[in-house]
């Protein structure tokens, strides 16, 4: 099945500043998604990427997909607290298998 | 659009009692799935649900799991007997049949086993 390693396992930033999360995959990637989770509470869907060098934007987060390393990052420019919490890489087929997470914390 | 509703939100129980949780999926969508969120790790499938038939339990523990979607709308999960490992929060989603990116989160159930 899909394996998903994410890195780092945590973050701790000054708010304002950049940060990059990684997922990397075990198995070739046909659509990865990257999800937003507060603390033991559901997950809040942001992006899917489909395409090799695919990349989307929602307001300051923006997500690659590298088909070839099999792999996609999570940018976030000038962070606020707004963005705490957990973001989760998933990935199908044949159903969504998680990554373990990437706790982030931004101080004000 | 009425989002994914579990029920309850949060839920204490003595090991070896028994809990369930329940689940009512978007209007419309014909896959319900139950994840397993231990604390510092990402969810775990469960079970998968095509209307009302199962589609993927293979990581599901069978001996105090069980799950059913009668009707293929809403679910429920029970757990009987209930272990200390099996302090988590419980995640059902749903999604449109065969459209993985229409998965739809519900807000989870936080499950402590004391």
């Amino acid at each position: 099945s899909q394996e998903l390693e994410q890195s780092p396992q945590s973050l701790i930033v000054q708010e304002g500043k950049n940060l990059t999360i990684n997922c990397t995959s075990s198995k070739t990637l046909y659509g990865l998604y990257w999800y937003k989770q507060k603390y033991g509470e559901g997950l809040i869907f942001l992006m899917m990427l489909q395409k090799g060098g695919e990349e989307k934007s929602h307001e300051k987060i923006t997500a690659k997909l590298d088909e070839k390393k099999q792999q996609s990052s999570l940018h976030i420019t000038a962070s606020q607290p707004s963005h705490a919490g957990i973001y989760l890489c998933g990935a199908v087929p044949p159903d969504m298998r998680f990554g373990a997470g990437t706790r982030l914390t931004v101080k004000p | 659009e009425a989002g994914v509703a579990q029920s309850p939100r949060y839920k204490i129980i003595e090991k070896r009692q028994s809990v369930a949780f329940w689940c009512n999926p978007i209007s419309g969508h014909a896959t319900l799935y139950w994840y397993q969120q231990i604390l510092g790790q990402g969810p775990k499938l469960l079970i998968q649900f095509q209307n009302n038939g199962v589609v993927d339990d293979s990581q599901l523990p069978k001996d105090r799991f069980s799950a059913e979607r009668l009707k293929g709308v809403d679910s429920t999960l029970k757990i009987q007997p209930a272990k200390l490992e099996d302090s988590a929060v419980y995640l059902c989603a749903s999604s449109p049949a065969g459209e993985a990116y229409g998965y739809t989160f519900g807000s989870g159930t936080r499950l402590t086993v004391v």
